[in-house]
């Protein structure tokens, strides 16, 4: 089973800062790592996929990088509606899918 | 625009089976390509992955969860189904099913999740 590890556990940080979020994973797995938001009462939002690719109507101050065991998230000008926890996960070797514990972003 | 919806009892009792259903609409759940999950979060907790579906039926699971699990399709009503066996405390959490668009793909589109206590 891959292991995903987050740091830090949670970030504080202020509106328009640049926080960058860490994923590391317990062994390669290229590019297939994916990061999802997810705020209070609602559902996980699929942000990045590939690594770097942003989903479907996601701004652009989110960007990815990285790949094989290392990879950051990281917001550009952060907005009070990014509060919230950030989760990677890594499709590449499953089952099991696997995600990381979660980033707290708090004021 | 494609939604999916849980649905299933509100509460379980320990050693218990909890049953969800997911209800897909704005594409088949038969679609080629497509795959559909089960996702679970203790509450206050993080995400684990419970098991998929393939669009042809296959099914693949977590290896913590493969005794006790079965996921299954329901084609005529657009539906998936998870049971889960002999439920524990351990096992409360919100419930979520989602899509992945292929074989290895992350989860694009999820249902808004139901809670399910485990508690006699």
């Amino acid at each position: 089973e891959i292991v995903m590890t987050q740091s830090p556990a949670t970030l504080s940080v202020s509106p328009g800062d640049r926080p960058t979020l860490s994923c590391r994973a317990s062994q390669s797995i290229g590019s297939s790592l994916a990061w999802y938001q997810q705020k209070p009462g609602q559902s996980p939002r699929l942000l990045i996929y590939g690594a770097s690719t942003r989903a479907t109507g996601i701004p652009a101050r989110f960007s990815g990088s990285g790949s094989g065991t290392e990879f950051t998230l990281t917001i550009s000008g952060l907005q009070s509606e990014d509060f919230a926890v950030y989760y990677c996960q890594q499709y590449s070797d499953w089952p099991p899918i696997t995600f990381g514990q979660g980033t707290r972003l708090e004021i | 625009q494609l939604q999916l919806q849980e649905s299933g009892p509100g509460l379980v009792k320990p050693s218990e089976t909890l049953s969800l259903t997911c209800t897909v609409s704005g594409d088949s759940i038969t679609t080629r390509s497509y795959y559909w999950g089960w996702i679970r979060q203790p509450p206050g907790k993080g995400l684990e992955w419970i098991g998929t579906i393939s669009f042809s039926g296959n099914t693949y699971y977590n290896p913590s969860l493969k005794s006790r699990v079965t996921i299954s399709p329901d084609t005529s009503k657009n539906q998936f189904s998870l049971r889960l066996n002999f439920v524990t405390a351990a096992d409360t959490a919100i419930f979520y099913c989602a899509r992945q668009m292929s074989w290895g793909a992350p989860f694009d589109y999820w249902g808004q999740g139901t809670l399910v206590p485990v508690s006699s």
